[in-house]
């Protein structure tokens, strides 16, 4: 059991590029979500997804596109890559009752 | 806005002193409640969490916190620090009138535990 996986752990883009960072849970839970962790200011939302074809926008989308076409998967896209979207990212999954578990995070440099 | 508030942004500690970090809420009708520690270098991994029942909810490696309902406050205690909880903790509330989907954090609370 894998748990929460995320590729890649560490990218550097140049701005103006464009990536996916991939995310898969093996753990059967119905709800994902992406967040962004920078210095001072916790984890903030980004988008999130209540099941297969769901998503819905979380506290900061403006950059970013998600979808879920299978239970398991939630990539996060970066079309068009500025340096404020440096940052941490984490992928997180959970169940009914939100007890949200964590991928190990990817760790984003746009120069 | 509604929102988390973590008092504390740094606390550093000697071992086996004690440790309280405080954590407010905002949100006015029901909430789940949860606390989360990032270890350096690692993701965030569950401490313990509050949904219904006695407010006073004991978790892994010691934790407990004290969920006071008056005082929208869930803060986070332990007896006795070791140098090994060396690391930041969130706090995160789930309200009930996002339907519990959305989790929201409080900007954290770094401490260092020396030896």
């Amino acid at each position: 059991n894998a748990g929460v996986t995320q590729t890649p752990k560490f990218q550097v883009l140049k701005t103006g590029q464009s990536m996916t960072l991939q995310c898969a849970q093996d753990m059967n839970h119905e709800y994902m979500s992406w967040y962004r962790q920078d210095p001072g200011m916790g984890l903030r939302l980004i988008h999130y997804s209540v099941g297969a074809g769901i998503t819905d926008q979380g506290e900061v989308p403006n950059g970013y596109n998600v979808s879920r076409s299978t239970t398991e998967d939630f990539p996060l896209r970066l079309l068009s890559a500025a340096p404020s979207q440096t940052s941490v990212y984490f992928c997180a999954s959970w169940t009914d009752y939100n007890e949200q578990f964590f991928g190990p995070g990817t760790r984003l440099t746009v120069l | 806005a509604q929102s988390v508030s973590q008092h504390n942004h740094h606390v550093i500690l000697s071992e086996a002193a004690s440790l309280e970090l405080g954590c407010n809420y905002s949100y006015g009708g029901t909430v789940n409640l949860f606390w989360y520690v990032q270890y350096p270098g690692q993701h965030l991994q569950l401490l313990l969490k509050y949904f219904s029942g006695d407010p006073l909810v004991k978790g892994i490696k010691g934790f407990e916190a004290e969920f006071i309902k008056s005082k929208f406050s869930f803060n986070l205690r332990k007896p006795s620090v070791q140098w090994s909880d060396t690391a930041e903790y969130f706090c995160a509330v789930t309200p009930m009138d996002t339907g519990f989907q959305k989790l929201v954090f409080g900007t954290g609370t770094r401490l260092l535990v020396s030896p």
